[in-house]
């Protein structure tokens, strides 16, 4: 299995700028989730689906980021317009099943820099 | 107060000791996860766990449920196992939302 994918892995853009980040989840797993980490605050929970449904967006920032997940293989987090707070690696992660005691796989993340 | 809480936040060691890495939570986390970071940024999940204790390899998680602490242990360590370690919390029900600690920075010397 080729793993949780993201594209793409480096992101540079300028202030005000739309930024698409993607995701392809493991084959088969129902459950996906994006991460941000940053030094300040570690790495945080900004929304997670299950069966392609969005659960739990507390985590989302503010208005200007938004999440789809159209289908089981694919995901997208969107900031619009960015700025440069935004800068921050960003997870995406998918775990087989719903539930606390399942084990979550990490993809390589988008290291996201806003000018 | 955190809900998960970790120490030390920093952490040298010479290649070949035994090391070990806390992790505290509290009340409504019924899972806990360990995940490892190396330098390069990839996160890999290293265990779950709920009760008792596992290994693999060179680590070894145990988890205390009355006192709700987990320990993550490596032993011979090496200097390929600097990276940081994170503990999560899962709580109780079907989501599966983590609260996270804030690492532990490892670096092993040869």
């Amino acid at each position: 299995d080729a793993g949780v994918i993201q594209s793409p892995r480096h992101e540079v853009t300028e202030m005000g700028q739309e930024v698409t980040l993607r995701c392809k989840p493991i084959s088969g797993h129902n459950s996906l989730f994006w991460y941000r980490q940053t030094m300040m605050r570690g790495l945080e929970l900004l929304i997670y689906f299950n069966n392609n449904v969005p659960i739990d967006d507390s985590g989302m920032p503010e208005d200007r980021f938004s999440a789809k997940m159209p289908n089981a293989s694919f995901s997208t987090l969107k900031i619009q317009p960015s700025e440069p707070r935004d800068s921050a690696v960003y997870f995406c992660a998918s775990s087989p099943l719903a539930g606390t005691y399942n084990e979550q796989f990490f993809g390589p993340g988008t290291r996201l820099t806003v000018l | 107060k955190n809900e998960v809480e970790q120490s030390p936040q920093n952490l040298t060691a010479q290649e070949g000791e035994f090391i070990t890495i806390n992790c505290s939570y509290s009340v409504g986390i019924s899972a806990l996860h360990w995940l490892q970071q190396h330098p390069g940024g990839g996160i890999v999940s290293l265990f779950m766990l709920s009760s008792g204790k596992k290994k693999h390899g060179r680590l070894i998680a145990t988890i205390n449920i009355q006192e709700k602490h987990s320990s993550l242990h490596i032993t011979a360590s090496h200097p390929r196992d600097s990276a940081v370690y994170i503990c999560a919390g899962g709580r109780r029900g079907a989501t599966n939302k983590l609260i996270f600690g804030t690492g532990t920075l490892l670096a092993v010397q040869p």
